[in-house]
């Protein structure tokens, strides 16, 4: 069973919509999440993180972390061409970092 | 300004070849890694360094090696290039210390091809 589990997509949402990418993880243990967007050809970049059960908002991204669940979600509202990537959801576990395999997100305009 | 700073960013050579991809620093972080990452694909982890003189193996064994002998540098070495090490190689850095959530970021990477 891998650590970390995405759906790899391709998800296409119109432009102005919300996009939702989900994420699921095995080991309780896991300390902290992130959300990074990788383009094309170029590396991870990180947008979000969160440790605590609940929401996390910062400008048009919410991500969501449901403990119990094992759960990690990342909205992207108004959602733009430029966001069009690959989303690629990680924990922390003790000192190492698990990625998923990533989402594919296109933007219609 | 804080970054991650990796050379070269491109690199052709023929097989056998021995290379050293550099990676370096200024974020202040004591905790280093490099991923492999073939396109569309998932980042495996080859080596972690948790400080200086500290190196670990990751779940990839690609016949590398990597040294930490200054905080901020982190060069990862092929003895003997082969095609199968063709692939982007991705150097990256986080905080260490308890309490701290650890985010970690990327450098931009050294997409390499070995003919």
């Amino acid at each position: 069973q891998k650590e970390v589990e995405q759906n790899s997509g391709p998800l296409s949402v119109p432009e102005g919509a919300i996009a939702s990418l989900n994420c699921t993880y095995s080991d309780r243990g896991s300390q902290s999440f992130f959300w990074y967007r990788q383009y094309s050809g170029k590396s991870p970049e990180l947008i979000m993180s969160i440790y605590s059960n609940g929401d996390k908002e910062d400008g048009r991204f919410t991500a969501q972390l449901n403990k119990a669940s094992q759960y990690v979600s990342l909205l992207i509202r108004d959602s733009q061409p430029s966001d069009s990537a690959t989303y690629l959801c990680a924990v922390k576990l003790g000192n190492q970092f698990y990625f998923g395999t990533g989402t594919s997100l296109t933007v219609i305009p | 300004e804080a970054d991650i700073y990796q050379t070269p960013r491109y690199l052709v050579i023929g097989t056998g070849k021995k290379i050293t991809l550099e990676c370096s620093q200024t974020m202040g972080h004591d905790k280093m890694y490099w991923y492999q990452q073939d396109p569309g694909m998932e980042l495996h982890l080859i080596h972690y360094s948790y400080g200086v003189n500290s190196t670990e193996k990751g779940d990839l064994s690609s016949e590398s090696t990597v040294s930490r002998i200054r905080t901020e540098h982190f060069p990862l070495t092929l003895e003997s290039a082969r095609p199968s090490h063709t692939s982007q190689y991705l150097c990256a850095s986080s905080e260490y210390g308890a309490g701290q959530v650890g985010e970690q970021y990327f450098g931009p990477g050294t997409r390499l091809t070995v003919t």
